[in-house]
């Protein structure tokens, strides 16, 4: 089983959809949790941290549920910038970072 | 927000050279840094972790004689492909970690690697 498993998507929504994406992890001891986006061609920037009391952040939240170690990022009225991919990350105790595959989003208008 | 630079950006090679490629913290002193690979539509895969003065801790996998790494110091560290084939031809991402933990790393902006 891989450590990080998500829906490759391509996830393809007109602007102003609500689009959700989910993630599976392996671990159970992993400690952080991130959600990741990454450009083509370009490095992976951090969107925001995931934790299990949910958190916001203007268009976007995300959950966690660690008793299913599910992992889940909801962006309502999409934009067309948001296309990109959304890589869900792990980090089990401390060391390097664990990356989904991603799930790709196709905002159109 | 910290910024983390890594040259060259793009290198294009012959079967059989080897390539150098430099990862720095600009503005922070990195004690951690880690060396990721990432093949065309797949994930980015840890290859090795660095710290400061010691030897790299490489994932399995990962020839240690063939991708040499170097942590010469808090704000540097060097990735060499020894030998490149094209088998090697990836994106390779250079992440650098602060005291904060992983809430102060960051991300080069990545190296094309194109072996010919």
């Amino acid at each position: 089983r891989k450590e990080v498993e998500q829906d490759p998507g391509p996830f393809n929504v007109p602007e102003g959809a609500t689009v959700a994406f989910n993630c599976t992890y392996s671990n159970s001891a992993s400690q952080s949790f991130f959600w990741y986006r990454q450009d083509c061609r370009k490095e992976p920037k951090l969107l925001m941290s995931v934790y299990s009391s949910g958190n916001e952040d203007g268009r976007f939240t995300a959950q966690l549920n660690r008793a299913s170690q599910y992992i889940s990022l909801l962006i309502r009225d999409s934009k067309l910038s948001d296309s990109a991919t959304y890589l869900c990350v792990v980090n089990p105790a401390g060391t390097a970072l664990i990356f989904g595959k991603g799930t790709t989003l196709s905002v159109s208008s | 927000g910290a910024v983390v630079s890594q040259h060259p950006s793009r290198v294009i090679c012959k079967s059989g050279t080897s390539v150098k490629i430099e990862c720095r913290s600009l503005d922070f002193q990195a004690t951690t840094m880690f060396w990721y690979r990432q093949f065309p539509k797949q994930s980015l895969m840890l290859m090795a972790t660095s710290n400061e003065g010691s030897k790299a801790t490489y994932e399995q996998g990962v020839e240690k004689d063939k991708f040499l790494i170097n942590h010469a110091s808090l704000t540097l560290s060097t990735l060499t492909v020894t030998s490149a084939h094209p088998e090697d031809s990836s994106f390779y991402i250079c992440s650098a970690r602060g005291e904060g933990g992983v809430r102060t790393q960051y991300f080069g902006p990545g190296t094309r690697l194109t072996v010919l």
